[in-house]
Protein backbone atom coordinates (compact mmCIF):
# COMPACT_ATOMS: atom_id res chain seq x y z
CA UNK A 1 0.00 0.00 0.00
CA UNK A 2 1.44 3.80 -1.00
CA UNK A 3 3.18 5.52 2.19
CA UNK A 4 3.75 8.76 2.79
CA UNK A 5 7.44 9.03 3.86
CA UNK A 6 8.63 11.30 6.57
CA UNK A 7 12.44 12.48 7.49
CA UNK A 8 14.11 12.10 9.91
CA UNK A 9 11.85 10.53 12.76
CA UNK A 10 13.46 12.37 15.19
CA UNK A 11 15.14 15.82 15.33
CA UNK A 12 17.35 17.33 17.89
CA UNK A 13 17.94 20.80 17.07
CA UNK A 14 19.52 24.47 19.07
CA UNK A 15 17.05 26.95 19.54
CA UNK A 16 17.18 29.48 16.79
CA UNK A 17 18.95 26.83 14.20
CA UNK A 18 16.82 26.39 11.04
CA UNK A 19 15.04 22.97 10.28
CA UNK A 20 14.19 21.17 7.59
CA UNK A 21 11.19 18.73 7.84
CA UNK A 22 10.58 16.22 4.51
CA UNK A 23 8.16 14.73 3.43
CA UNK A 24 7.87 12.29 0.45
CA UNK A 25 3.79 12.40 -0.33
CA UNK A 26 2.12 9.51 -2.09
CA UNK A 27 2.96 9.85 -5.88
CA UNK A 28 -0.33 10.81 -7.76
CA UNK A 29 -1.83 13.04 -4.88
CA UNK A 30 -2.25 16.42 -5.20
CA UNK A 31 -3.25 17.73 -1.51
CA UNK A 32 -0.54 18.08 0.69
CA UNK A 33 -0.32 19.43 4.28
CA UNK A 34 1.78 19.92 7.75
CA UNK A 35 -0.14 18.99 11.16
CA UNK A 36 1.54 19.14 14.43
CA UNK A 37 0.92 17.62 18.02
CA UNK A 38 2.68 18.99 20.51
CA UNK A 39 2.88 16.42 23.54
CA UNK A 40 -0.15 15.77 25.21
CA UNK A 41 -2.35 18.17 23.22
CA UNK A 42 -4.19 17.17 20.12
CA UNK A 43 -3.51 17.50 16.66
CA UNK A 44 -3.20 21.07 14.94
CA UNK A 45 -3.48 22.25 11.24
CA UNK A 46 -0.36 23.89 10.31
CA UNK A 47 -0.95 24.49 6.26
CA UNK A 48 -2.07 23.15 3.11
CA UNK A 49 -0.55 23.29 -0.21
CA UNK A 50 -2.58 22.56 -3.45
CA UNK A 51 -1.40 23.23 -7.06
CA UNK A 52 2.11 24.41 -6.13
CA UNK A 53 1.01 27.22 -3.58
CA UNK A 54 -0.27 27.59 -0.41
CA UNK A 55 -4.02 27.14 0.07
CA UNK A 56 -4.93 27.95 4.16
CA UNK A 57 -2.51 28.17 6.87
CA UNK A 58 -3.12 28.53 10.82
CA UNK A 59 -2.45 31.37 12.77
CA UNK A 60 0.53 29.19 14.06
CA UNK A 61 1.46 29.03 10.49
CA UNK A 62 3.59 32.49 10.68
CA UNK A 63 6.76 33.97 9.32
CA UNK A 64 9.12 31.52 10.79
CA UNK A 65 7.26 28.78 8.67
CA UNK A 66 7.62 28.03 4.92
CA UNK A 67 6.49 24.97 2.83
CA UNK A 68 7.59 23.82 -0.49
CA UNK A 69 7.40 21.26 -2.98
CA UNK A 70 10.80 21.44 -4.86
CA UNK A 71 10.36 18.92 -7.25
CA UNK A 72 7.31 17.48 -7.59
CA UNK A 73 7.76 14.58 -5.02
CA UNK A 74 9.53 15.95 -1.66
CA UNK A 75 7.18 18.37 0.29
CA UNK A 76 9.15 20.02 3.04
CA UNK A 77 8.32 22.06 6.10
CA UNK A 78 11.28 25.05 7.02
CA UNK A 79 11.32 26.20 10.09
CA UNK A 80 13.72 29.49 10.03
CA UNK A 81 14.96 29.89 13.79
CA UNK A 82 13.42 27.63 15.93
CA UNK A 83 12.00 28.18 19.17
CA UNK A 84 11.18 25.90 22.27
CA UNK A 85 7.98 25.50 22.11
CA UNK A 86 8.02 24.62 18.32
CA UNK A 87 8.81 21.23 19.88
CA UNK A 88 6.25 18.54 19.01
CA UNK A 89 5.85 15.61 16.34
CA UNK A 90 5.10 17.10 12.90
CA UNK A 91 2.85 15.22 10.45
CA UNK A 92 2.92 15.29 7.08
CA UNK A 93 -0.42 14.05 5.17
CA UNK A 94 -1.59 13.76 1.22
CA UNK A 95 -4.84 13.19 -0.56
CA UNK A 96 -4.94 12.71 -4.29
CA UNK A 97 -8.42 15.04 -4.41
CA UNK A 98 -10.50 17.22 -2.33
CA UNK A 99 -13.01 14.69 -1.74
CA UNK A 100 -10.36 11.83 -0.54
CA UNK A 101 -9.21 10.40 2.53
CA UNK A 102 -5.91 11.64 4.65
CA UNK A 103 -3.07 9.36 4.23
CA UNK A 104 -0.20 10.68 7.02
CA UNK A 105 3.35 9.92 7.72
CA UNK A 106 4.60 8.50 10.49
CA UNK A 107 5.78 11.58 11.89
CA UNK A 108 9.21 13.35 12.82
CA UNK A 109 9.45 14.20 16.55
CA UNK A 110 11.37 17.47 16.23
CA UNK A 111 13.29 18.58 19.66
CA UNK A 112 14.15 22.14 20.24
CA UNK A 113 16.73 22.60 23.19
CA UNK B 1 -16.00 28.01 16.31
CA UNK B 2 -15.01 24.61 14.89
CA UNK B 3 -15.21 21.91 17.82
CA UNK B 4 -14.37 18.45 17.86
CA UNK B 5 -15.35 16.38 21.75
CA UNK B 6 -14.86 12.97 22.13
CA UNK B 7 -15.24 11.03 24.97
CA UNK B 8 -14.35 8.99 27.51
CA UNK B 9 -11.26 10.61 27.46
CA UNK B 10 -9.48 7.19 28.66
CA UNK B 11 -11.17 3.63 28.40
CA UNK B 12 -9.75 0.72 30.15
CA UNK B 13 -11.70 -3.05 28.91
CA UNK B 14 -10.84 -6.45 29.27
CA UNK B 15 -10.65 -8.48 25.93
CA UNK B 16 -13.42 -9.26 24.33
CA UNK B 17 -15.40 -6.24 25.42
CA UNK B 18 -17.34 -4.34 22.87
CA UNK B 19 -16.57 -0.93 22.91
CA UNK B 20 -17.89 2.52 22.11
CA UNK B 21 -16.01 5.80 21.77
CA UNK B 22 -18.25 8.86 20.86
CA UNK B 23 -17.19 11.78 18.94
CA UNK B 24 -19.26 14.91 18.55
CA UNK B 25 -18.76 17.99 16.33
CA UNK B 26 -20.36 21.57 16.46
CA UNK B 27 -20.80 22.64 13.03
CA UNK B 28 -21.79 20.74 9.52
CA UNK B 29 -18.34 18.90 8.16
CA UNK B 30 -18.19 17.37 4.63
CA UNK B 31 -16.57 13.68 6.26
CA UNK B 32 -15.50 12.11 9.17
CA UNK B 33 -12.53 10.54 10.42
CA UNK B 34 -11.49 7.81 12.55
CA UNK B 35 -8.09 7.86 13.14
CA UNK B 36 -5.78 5.47 15.33
CA UNK B 37 -2.20 6.42 17.15
CA UNK B 38 -0.01 3.84 18.81
CA UNK B 39 2.76 4.92 21.30
CA UNK B 40 5.76 6.11 18.98
CA UNK B 41 2.96 8.39 17.22
CA UNK B 42 1.80 7.63 13.64
CA UNK B 43 -0.69 8.33 12.84
CA UNK B 44 -3.25 5.88 10.78
CA UNK B 45 -6.55 6.26 9.13
CA UNK B 46 -9.35 3.91 10.23
CA UNK B 47 -12.52 5.34 8.13
CA UNK B 48 -13.57 8.29 6.41
CA UNK B 49 -17.35 8.65 6.81
CA UNK B 50 -19.69 11.61 5.52
CA UNK B 51 -23.57 9.38 6.42
CA UNK B 52 -24.28 5.64 7.82
CA UNK B 53 -21.98 3.43 8.57
CA UNK B 54 -18.80 1.73 7.80
CA UNK B 55 -17.41 -2.17 8.80
CA UNK B 56 -13.40 -2.76 8.66
CA UNK B 57 -13.24 -6.37 10.48
CA UNK B 58 -14.05 -6.01 14.17
CA UNK B 59 -13.98 -2.25 13.47
CA UNK B 60 -17.89 -0.26 12.86
CA UNK B 61 -17.97 3.45 12.28
CA UNK B 62 -21.15 5.30 12.30
CA UNK B 63 -21.94 8.80 11.93
CA UNK B 64 -25.79 11.11 12.06
CA UNK B 65 -25.00 14.02 10.54
CA UNK B 66 -28.53 15.70 12.15
CA UNK B 67 -27.01 15.18 15.73
CA UNK B 68 -23.86 16.00 14.37
CA UNK B 69 -22.47 12.77 16.17
CA UNK B 70 -20.41 10.02 15.42
CA UNK B 71 -19.46 6.65 16.97
CA UNK B 72 -16.23 4.00 16.85
CA UNK B 73 -16.88 0.27 17.95
CA UNK B 74 -14.69 -2.49 18.31
CA UNK B 75 -16.36 -5.44 18.81
CA UNK B 76 -14.30 -8.50 20.01
CA UNK B 77 -11.76 -6.45 21.84
CA UNK B 78 -8.22 -7.65 21.56
CA UNK B 79 -5.17 -6.38 23.87
CA UNK B 80 -3.66 -5.35 20.29
CA UNK B 81 -6.11 -2.64 20.40
CA UNK B 82 -4.83 -0.70 22.78
CA UNK B 83 -4.17 2.61 21.11
CA UNK B 84 -5.35 6.20 21.19
CA UNK B 85 -8.58 6.68 19.07
CA UNK B 86 -9.11 10.18 17.37
CA UNK B 87 -11.53 11.48 15.64
CA UNK B 88 -11.72 14.47 13.25
CA UNK B 89 -13.51 16.44 11.55
CA UNK B 90 -13.24 17.60 7.96
CA UNK B 91 -14.86 20.80 6.95
CA UNK B 92 -15.54 21.93 3.37
CA UNK B 93 -13.48 24.61 1.30
CA UNK B 94 -10.78 25.08 -0.50
CA UNK B 95 -8.20 22.94 1.98
CA UNK B 96 -10.79 20.53 3.58
CA UNK B 97 -8.67 20.52 6.78
CA UNK B 98 -8.78 18.47 9.89
CA UNK B 99 -9.94 19.92 13.07
CA UNK B 100 -9.13 16.77 15.38
CA UNK B 101 -10.37 15.72 18.43
CA UNK B 102 -8.59 15.12 21.60
CA UNK B 103 -8.45 11.69 21.57
CA UNK B 104 -9.89 8.27 23.63
CA UNK B 105 -6.64 6.50 25.25
CA UNK B 106 -7.89 2.60 25.17
CA UNK B 107 -5.98 0.23 27.25
CA UNK B 108 -7.65 -3.50 26.50
CA UNK B 109 -6.28 -5.85 29.18
CA UNK B 110 -5.81 -9.96 28.80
Amino acid sequence: EPEVTQTPSHQVTQMGQEVILRCVPISNHLYFYWYRQILGQKVEFLVSFYNNEISEKSEIFDDQFSVERPDGSNFTLKIRSTKLEDSAMYFCASRLTGVDGYTFGSGTRLTVV
Amino acid sequence: KNEVEQSPQNLTAQEGEFITINCSYSVGISALHWLQQHPGGGIVSLFMLSSGKKKHGRLIATINIQEKHSSLHITASHPRDSAVYICAALYGGATNKLIFGTGTLLAVQP
